[in-house]
């Protein structure tokens, strides 16, 4: 079965450094999503992406935040400078169209 | 605006009684209505969706929903709780007057069933 694939599953960082986080979405979806959760709380909404622009994006989607889809394959999401409070669950997530969104296992970000 | 409300930080149930975890919704054009389930250290994992139709929708594990258009509402049943149920359910909704850009997440209902 199709899956939404993450990597790392895990990932330490210093304060103030550069983090990017993979994701492989389903090869034939063609919408896709980032999503934290901070402590197994709240999903919060990131950023959502079609047809290589963004689509719509949350408040905490700053100017250190940014997406890409570099090959065709691959969906990643780059933090420029970590802050102790971007400690979160990443999830990244892809759908055919407006159905369901399928998610990945997530990438657990400690900022140090 | 948007929004997702699920009411009850956790329900408690007995194996083999009926559950109901409830969520009730505000969108501005027509919703389009998921449940999603997380077990620990896990992802999101899709149960269940209202797009158009029956009211009453089935997905996996035996779980169902019944969409409510007067009262806003898509509550998640099963007629028999079993405790490998237990986790934590969300509840998320795609609002057509928002081009069903993202899903809202309601804040999540933990759901324990006991032996």
């Amino acid at each position: 079965e199709p899956e939404v694939t993450q990597t790392p599953s895990h990932q330490v960082t210093q304060m103030g450094q550069e983090v990017i986080l993979r994701c492989v979405p389903i090869s034939n979806h063609l919408y896709f999503y980032w999503y934290r959760q901070i402590l197994g709380q709240k999903v919060e909404f990131l950023v959502s992406f079609y047809n290589n622009e963004i689509s719509e994006k949350s408040e905490i989607f700053d100017d250190q935040f940014s997406v890409e889809r570099p090959d065709g394959s691959n969906f990643t999401l780059k933090i420029r400078s970590t802050k102790l409070e971007d400690s979160a669950m990443y999830f990244c997530a892809s759908s055919e169209g407006f159905a369901e969104a399928f998610f990945g296992q997530g990438t657990r970000l400690t900022v140090v | 605006a948007q929004s997702v409300a699920q009411p009850e930080d956790q329900v408690n149930v007995a194996e083999g009684n009926p559950l109901t975890v409830k969520c009730t919704y505000s969108v501005s054009g027509n919703p389009y209505l998921f449940w999603y389930v997380q077990y620990p250290n896990r992802g999101l994992q899709f149960l269940l969706k209202y797009i158009t139709g029956d009211n009453l929708v089935k997905g996996s594990y035996g779980f169902e929903a019944e969409f409510n258009k007067s009262q806003t509402s898509f509550h998640l049943k099963k007629p028999s709780a079993l405790v490998s149920d237990s986790a934590l359910y969300f509840c998320a909704v795609r609002d057509e007057g928002n081009n069903f850009n993202k899903f809202y997440f309601g804040s999540g209902t933990k759901l324990n069933v006991k032996p």
